[in-house]
């Protein structure tokens, strides 16, 4: 089975905080993604990875940046939280190209106060 | 950017009936197209893939694909209470990302 696990399920967090969101996948998947989920709006892209050090652009990048140092692993930065930020976050994984379905981990849902 | 429209719902059966769950998508392109169960306060699991014209059945899943149309969609028959859930659709974009619709809330009712 795919594994893929947050570093937190609960997150509460000061305006102005620097805030890491970590999360791993064990079944050596090229491609990982951070989405971020609120009512009436879906799932919306931040940032993909789909290598080691790579990155790109998801849908709302601002205000977020990532990293990926092993292949394990795809970090969120909330360089300076913001209540708008408070949101439901979802870290997926998939093998690489598009056409594979992702597997998502059990998300970190942060509020920023 | 390309689109992935869902009937958001709520849509409610009563148990024993048959859920019709409906996606539309606009790149042409396209080639897999994937079904996702969110229950409330979790995150989405895969329930069902298909990547040909016609139907894919799964127990009591059904996926139906019409490429031509642009339309894929979900029965779910002898619908459950477990059933309730949001319901993503989602289809690739481009040769990395993914699309997902913004999910159609089911309800069954016993």
């Amino acid at each position: 089975d795919v594994k893929v696990t947050q570093s937190s399920r609960y997150l509460v967090k000061r305006t102005g905080e620097k805030v890491f969101l970590e999360c791993v996948q064990d079944m050596d998947h090229e491609n990982m993604f951070w989405y971020r989920q609120d009512p009436g709006l879906g799932l919306r892209l931040i940032y993909f990875s789909y290598d080691v050090k790579m990155k790109e652009k998801g849908d709302i990048p601002e205000g977020y940046s990532v990293s990926r140092e092993k292949k394990e692993r795809f970090s969120l930065i909330l360089e300076s939280a913001s209540t708008n930020q408070t949101s439901m976050y979802l870290c997926a994984s998939s093998l690489m190209g598009s056409s594979y379905e992702q597997y998502f981990g059990p998300g970190t849902r942060l509020t920023v106060t | 950017q390309k689109e992935v429209e869902q009937n958001s719902g709520p849509l409610s059966v009563p148990e024993g009936a048959i859920a019709s769950l409906n996606c539309t998508y606009s790149d042409r392109g396209s080639q897999s197209f994937f079904w996702y169960r969110q229950y409330s306060g979790k995150s989405p699991e895969l329930i069902m893939s298909i990547y040909s014209n016609g139907d894919k059945e799964d127990g009591r899943f059904t996926a139906q694909l019409n490429k031509a149309s642009q339309y894929v969609s979900l029965l779910i028959r002898d619908s459950q209470p477990s059933d309730s859930a949001t319901y993503l659709c989602a289809v690739p974009e481009g040769v990395r990302d993914m699309r997902f619709g913004a999910g159609t809330r089911l309800t069954v009712k016993p």
